[in-house]
Parts: C-alpha cells; sequence; structure tokens
C-alpha cells in the first residue's frame, strides 16, 4: 500500500466550477501538508501548505485537512483555463531531513 | 528572495554515457537539498537529499551519485547511463526551520537517453 494515494485523473471540468482533489494516506505520522500545481514541462510550484486539521483558505482556493479520517483535499472555486495543470499532494512527518512524500497528482482540465 | 537555478534544460545523452546536472539555489543560507525525477504521467520519487556540505543521503540504489561541493551547489552525476535514467530531474531546497517543511522547486532537466 501507497503511502500516499491520489486520483491521477484526468479530470476535465468546465470553466467556473468548483473542483475538488484529494489524497489520503495512511502514516498518522504525517503533520504537514502541501499542495503543488505543475504546468506542462516545469517544476511543481508551492500552493498552499497547512499543519493543522481544518480549512485553510488563499483566494480561490481552500486546503482541508482531516487528521481523524487521514485525509486532505484541494478546493479551485470559479475555476479558470489557467488552472488547467496536474496538482500533487505531498505530506511530511517531524525528522530532520523534511523529506515530502508525494501522490501521483491529478492532471485537470478546464474548459473554457 | 530565493532562487534555484537548474541547468540544462534538456539533454539528450546516449546509453553508456556520463552525466552531470547541476542546481545551485540563490538568496538563502545552509538549504536542505533535494533531487527528485518524474517519470511520465507519475509523481516525485525522491533520489538524494542533503542536509550540508558533503553529507548525502541515498533514497534508492542506483545508476546516480550525488555531490554538494558548496552550500548552495547540488550535483546530480551518473558514470553510465542507462535507458531507465530518462526522466525530469527536479532540484528542491527548503529551508532549516522548526515547523517548516515546504520544498521549493526549480525548472527541471529533462533527460532522454537514446
Amino acid at each position: 500500500q501507497k503511502e500516499v494515494e491520489q486520483d491521477p485523473g484526468p479530470l476535465s471540468v468546465p470553466e467556473g466550477a468548483i473542483v475538488s482533489l484529494n489524497c489520503t494516506y495512511s502514516n498518522s505520522a504525517f503533520q504537514y501538508f502541501m499542495w503543488y500545481r505543475q504546468y506542462s514541462r516545469k517544476g511543481p510550484e508551492l500552493l498552499m501548505y497547512t499543519y493543522s486539521s481544518g480549512n485553510k483558505e488563499d483566494g480561490r482556493f481552500t486546503a482541508q485537512v482531516d487528521k481523524s479520517s487521514k485525509y486532505i483535499s484541494l478546493f479551485i472555486r470559479d475555476s479558470q483555463p489557467s488552472d488547467s495543470a496536474t496538482y500533487l499532494c505531498a505530506m511530511s512527518y517531524p525528522q530532520g531531513a523534511q523529506k515530502l512524500v508525494f501522490g501521483q497528482g491529478t492532471r485537470l482540465t478546464i474548459n473554457p | 528572495s530565493q532562487t534555484i537555478h537548474q541547468w540544462p534544460a534538456t539533454l539528450v545523452q546516449p546509453v553508456g554515457s556520463p552525466l552531470s546536472l547541476e542546481c545551485t539555489v540563490e538568496g538563502t543560507s545552509n538549504p536542505n537539498l533535494y533531487w527528485y525525477r518524474q517519470a511520465a504521467g507519475r509523481g516525485l520519487q525522491l533520489l538524494f537529499y542533503s542536509i550540508g556540505i558533503d553529507q548525502i543521503s541515498s533514497e534508492v540504489p542506483q545508476n546516480l551519485s550525488a555531490s554538494r561541493p558548496q552550500d548552495r551547489q547540488f550535483i546530480l552525476s551518473s558514470k553510465k547511463l542507462l535507458l531507465s535514467d530518462s526522466g525530469f530531474y527536479l532540484c528542491a531546497w527548503s529551508v532549516v526551520l522548526a515547523g517548516s517543511y515546504e520544498q521549493y522547486f526549480g525548472p527541471g532537466t529533462r533527460l532522454t537517453v537514446t
């Protein structure tokens, strides 16, 4: 069993829709959670970072963490064609080297 | 502000040839540094990480090696490339700070071994 599971998609939605991206994890030691956006042939870009259960909002993006269910989500409101990318979840447990464990990534397309 | 550079951006190399990919970070001191490989349609696989000069940890046995000759320079090498070494190589850095675990990625190097 992988430590982090993420549906690879692809996911295709119309412009303006609310998008929900999800990851589940098996290791309860994970304490820090991140979402990255990766455009084609580019390096991943950090979108959201959170370490507590609950919601964290940044503009059109909301990150949600449920540690009791070992489940994290990223919501995108009023989705735009420029949001078309692969979204990777990542998580870390406290240790010296700050290593991250990544999900496989979900490929998202927003259709105009 | 911090900046991370990788070069070259793309590389096509024959099987059996050597490899050297370079990564440098600007605007921060004593960062943790990481090399990842991303196969097509796959997630990121951590290859090496470094917490300081000449301090390298390998995550998976493979045909590659890493070195950190200077604080903000990280090099990925191979003596003889295999076809399976093809992929998108990403360098990342993180600040060494309690409670801070996010990593920041460079633009990547796309390697094709022929």
